[in-house]
């Protein structure tokens, strides 16, 4: 298993621009959300998803939009970059929580500049 | 709104010795913890996580405590080792532990000392 990816690593914007990161795992978990964490903060919710088919917004939304198609997939896009949009991006998946084995798998993070 | 939050922002201990991180969390409707390890440059790990319903919960070299009349958690990490340096984050949940309800603290800086 490759557990959970992100794409890119780096990635540099205008102020204005529009991308996506990816992120995909192969583990068949049904959870899988976006985080952002800014230098010598925690995690902060972005966008999350429950199934394929299904999102909801976290405690960060603005300026995100995210869409789950199939499970393993599950891309965050950004509008309109703004330089608050610095930061590094965690992608994360889990099965449902309560499970036994119940444990939420970190990707590498995408670590995005907007000049 | 509530969250949670670390004692100390950076923890400095001996090679060998026992390291111990401290949460304090405000929600008292919070239910599941949990603790991870975020090695430089790299994505916050899954250490351990504990239900309301326990205070103890033990796995290899780390155990958790959860005082929930003081609203305090904490992981232990036994006889503790070069590897074990990184940021460690406490998340509370009020929702069963669900994809939504996960708060993470700022993060403990552990250093380990030769």
């Amino acid at each position: 298993n490759a557990g959970v990816t992100q794409t890119p690593k780096f990635q540099v914007l205008k102020t204005g621009q529009s991308m996506t990161l990816q992120c995909a795992q192969d583990m068949n978990h049904e959870y899988m959300s976006w985080y952002r964490q800014d230098p010598g903060m925690g995690l902060r919710l972005i966008h999350y998803s429950v199934g394929a088919g299904i999102t909801d917004q976290g405690e960060v939304p603005n300026g995100y939009n995210v869409s789950r198609s199939t499970t393993e997939d599950f891309p965050l896009r950004l509008l309109s970059a703004a330089p608050s949009q610095t930061s590094v991006y965690f992608c994360a998946s889990s099965y449902e929580p309560g499970r036994p084995n119940y444990e939420q798998y970190f990707g590498p993070g995408t670590r995005l500049t907007v000049t | 709104g509530e969250s949670v939050g670390l004692h100390l922002p950076t923890l400095s201990v001996q090679e060998g010795d026992n390291s111990i991180i401290n949460c304090a969390y405000s929600n008292s409707a919070s239910d599941y913890f949990i603790w991870y390890k975020q090695e430089s440059g790299k994505g916050p790990q899954f250490i351990i996580d504990i239900r309301s319903n326990m205070d103890k919960r033990q796995g290899q070299r780390v155990t958790v405590l959860l005082n929930k009349t003081v609203k305090h958690l904490s992981l232990q990490i036994a006889a503790t080792q070069p590897g074990d340096s990184a940021v460690y984050f406490c998340a509370e949940s009020y929702s069963g532990g669900g994809a939504d309800g996960l708060t993470f603290g700022k993060g403990t800086h552990l250093i380990i000392q030769p």
